[in-house]
């Protein structure tokens, strides 16, 4: 049982570059959540989806786009890099009124 | 709309107490989370608290006062492996996800021999 696992662990990217983050579950959750991790200011929600088919933006969805066709998938693009997207991503899947459980996170570095 | 506020930074030695404090601005909530995160590694989840109260889950309790804006978590026994963040979160009553959560900036804990 993986539970969240994320792909990539770590990726380097140019300005302007594309890119697209992979998060699968296995635990059936109808909920799954994107985040982002910067020094000091804890976990801040990107994009979420309350089931399959459906997306939602977040606190701070600029910049990112999301696709859930799977329900055990969520998927994160970013379409053109930028150095501010420089963080630690991390994927959170949830069923009703549980806690979440996060993926492992994604080093993303952006020259 | 929410703010969530904790320490920066708490150490404390081996065998100590210590309590993290996060107090909150809110227009109402469903209830307040708790997670672990140690370096490098993925949030998870320690304890919630949907009511006012105290809710212990071995070493670790969480306490909740609406009236007060307020709520802490407390770390007995210290051990060393208890070094980590800690985060309060909670999910706001205007959300349209059930678990939606705002999470605040995090607490460092620091073990020391």
């Amino acid at each position: 049982n993986a539970g969240v696992t994320q792909t990539p662990k770590f990726r380097v990217l140019k300005t302007g570059q594309s890119m697209t983050l992979l998060c699968a579950q296995d635990m059936n959750h109808e909920y799954m959540y994107w985040y982002r991790q910067d020094p000091g200011m804890g976990l801040r929600l990107i994009h979420y989806s309350v089931g399959e088919g459906t997306t939602a933006k977040g606190e701070v969805p600029d910049g990112y786009n999301v696709s859930r066709l799977k329900k055990q998938n969520f998927l994160l693009g970013l379409e053109s890099a930028a150095p501010s997207q420089t963080s630690v991503y991390f994927c959170a899947s949830q069923d009703s009124n549980q806690p979440q459980h996060f993926g492992d996170g994604t080093r993303l570095s952006i020259l | 709309g929410q703010s969530l506020e904790q320490p920066s930074e708490v150490t404390a030695v081996e065998g100590a107490i210590v309590q993290i404090n996060c107090t909150y601005q809110t227009s109402g909530f469903y209830g307040l989370s708790w997670y672990q995160q140690h370096d490098g590694g993925a949030p998870t989840f320690l304890s919630y608290n949907a009511l006012d109260g105290l809710e212990e889950t071995g070493r670790f309790s969480s306490f909740l006062s609406r009236s007060d804006s307020y709520g802490y978590l407390l770390l007995q026994e210290l051990q060393m492996k208890d070094s980590a963040s800690y985060f309060c979160a909670v999910r706001p009553l205007t959300t349209d996800s059930w678990g939606k959560l705002q999470f605040g900036a995090g607490t460092q804990v620091v073990v020391t021999p």
